[in-house]
């Protein structure tokens, strides 16, 4: 299994509080993303990372902001989190741009 | 936002008995299409990422085929197993995108029954 890890696993949070999701790899991947898993809904992209300090948005990237100061960390915050935010989110990474992902075991974020 | 659709959204298939189904995408400015499976509880996990026209591709039971003229593949599974119930996505990746070009369908949600 390729080494992802996201933390939290879950987390209860209430509206309008920062959250701060973490994805460490240790496959020294390139690039990395963040996506949010709703029913009726496909994983959609909302950013994702280059490379260390290269990030770039996704299809829903509004209210959610991501740094990635190291090759290993890749963050996501909200900023100011509202209900409609309340998700799984996954972590993904791969070795290309055109790459099959690899994915953490995803967070459980409630935003009440 | 393209459209990747997946057919049938559920499905129910008695152990042993062979299965298919659909991811269609467009059919212009085709790069890649990727399978993943899902089981509950755990993380999607790729499965094939095919290329060319007429591609096909094997991973034990499970196997693959790619049109990308008419915009469709199939995965099919031969002898299902319980171990094979899982969510089935398809994800399309066009020529114009990079790393934020792959849009992944909504999923077959697959149960074999003992």
């Amino acid at each position: 299994d390729a080494g992802i890890t996201q933390s939290p696993r879950h987390k209860v949070t209430e509206t309008g509080t920062p959250v701060t999701l973490r994805c460490h790899q240790t496959e020294n991947h390139r690039y990395m993303y963040w996506y949010r898993q709703d029913p009726g809904h496909g994983l959609r992209l909302i950013h994702y990372s280059y490379g260390v300090k290269d990030t770039d948005k996704g299809e829903v990237s509004d209210g959610y902001s991501v740094s990635r100061s190291k090759t290993e960390d890749f963050l996501l915050t909200l900023e100011s989190a509202t209900s409609s935010q309340t998700s799984v989110y996954f972590c993904a990474i791969s070795d290309g741009e055109n790459e099959k992902l690899f994915f953490g075991s995803g967070t459980q974020l409630s935003v009440l | 936002i393209l459209n990747v659709e997946q057919s049938p959204q559920s499905l129910h298939v008695q152990e042993g008995d062979s299965t298919n189904f659909t991811c269609s995408f467009p059919s212009s400015n085709f790069y890649a299409l990727h399978w993943y499976r899902w089981e509950t509880a755990k993380s999607p996990e790729a499965l094939f990422v095919m290329t060319l026209n007429g591609d096909e591709k094997k991973k034990g039971r499970i196997s693959a085929t790619l049109n990308t003229k008419e915009g469709y593949s199939y995965l099919y599974i031969k002898g299902s197993q319980p171990e094979d119930s899982a969510t089935y996505l398809c994800a399309f990746l066009h020529s114009g995108g990079g790393a934020d070009g792959l849009t992944f369908g909504k999923g077959t949600h697959l149960i074999i029954q003992p």
